[in-house]
């Protein structure tokens, strides 16, 4: 089936540093998600965009729907050690994206943290 | 705040045998959905539903059964399970937020499954 090329993916940085992940898609997606898994538990949503070139903030979060309508990117600023987790990527292709059921779902980003 | 309760967290089982993984929403949402995670992997739907009595397949059933007979519960029936079937089980819920916007998806603490 399709998929999301996440990159990179893991990255072990220093605290206080900036962070920049990104997915590519092969074909056009109406809808760009960022959901966080912190270790034991389910995925939470940390940012959605729309529309092609909104660049949407959530505290040190923020997340970009690439132009092409192809990619996406996330970057946390100021890294702290609850930054923590697997980052996923997740899009359709669907234009009337009522629900979930034709999300792709990147591979994930894992990322540490050294205090 | 309850959100999205699944039982058990964890659960070995041995080839051939059948168990249901239970999940719960107290957040009125339409839709709910299944999940599994296997380690360095994505997220693949396994079965969806849009409503109560509504159910449908998503990228893999295969092995599993859902049934919808609320909009507050969602089991997920494995019947002859199989080493393959050895995963991370996800529910998850989301509302009805327009047609031109996905609802956020709500997710459980997860089902770790083995299957021996």
């Amino acid at each position: 089936g399709q998929q999301l090329n996440q990159s990179p993916q893991s990255m072990f940085i220093q605290e206080g540093e900036d962070v920049s992940m990104n997915c590519t898609s092969s074909s056009i997606f109406n809808t760009w998600l960022w959901y966080k898994q912190d270790p034991g538990e389910g995925p939470v949503l940390l940012i959605a965009l729309y529309k092609a070139g909104e660049l949407t903030s959530n505290g040190r979060l923020t997340a970009q729907f690439g132009i092409t309508r192809k990619d996406s990117f996330l970057n946390i600023s100021a890294s702290i050690p609850s930054d923590v987790g697997i980052y996923f990527c997740a899009g359709s292709s669907e234009p009337n994206a009522g629900n979930n059921r034709k999300l792709i779902w990147g591979l994930g980003t894992s990322l540490a943290v050294n205090p | 705040n309850a959100g999205v309760t699944q039982t058990p967290k964890f659960r070995i089982l041995k080839i051939g045998q059948s168990m249901t993984l239970q999940c719960a929403q107290d957040m009125n949402h339409n839709y709910m959905y299944w999940y599994r995670q296997d380690p360095g992997m994505g997220l693949k739907l396994i079965y969806y539903s849009v409503g109560a009595g509504i159910t449908d397949k998503g990228e893999v059933p295969n092995g599993y059964n859902v049934s919808r007979s609320t909009t507050e519960d969602f089991p997920l029936r494995l019947e002859l399970a199989a080493p393959s079937q050895t995963s991370v089980y996800f529910c998850a819920s989301s509302p009805l937020v327009s047609s031109q916007r996905t609802g956020e998806l709500f997710f459980g603490e997860g089902s770790r499954l083995t299957v021996l």
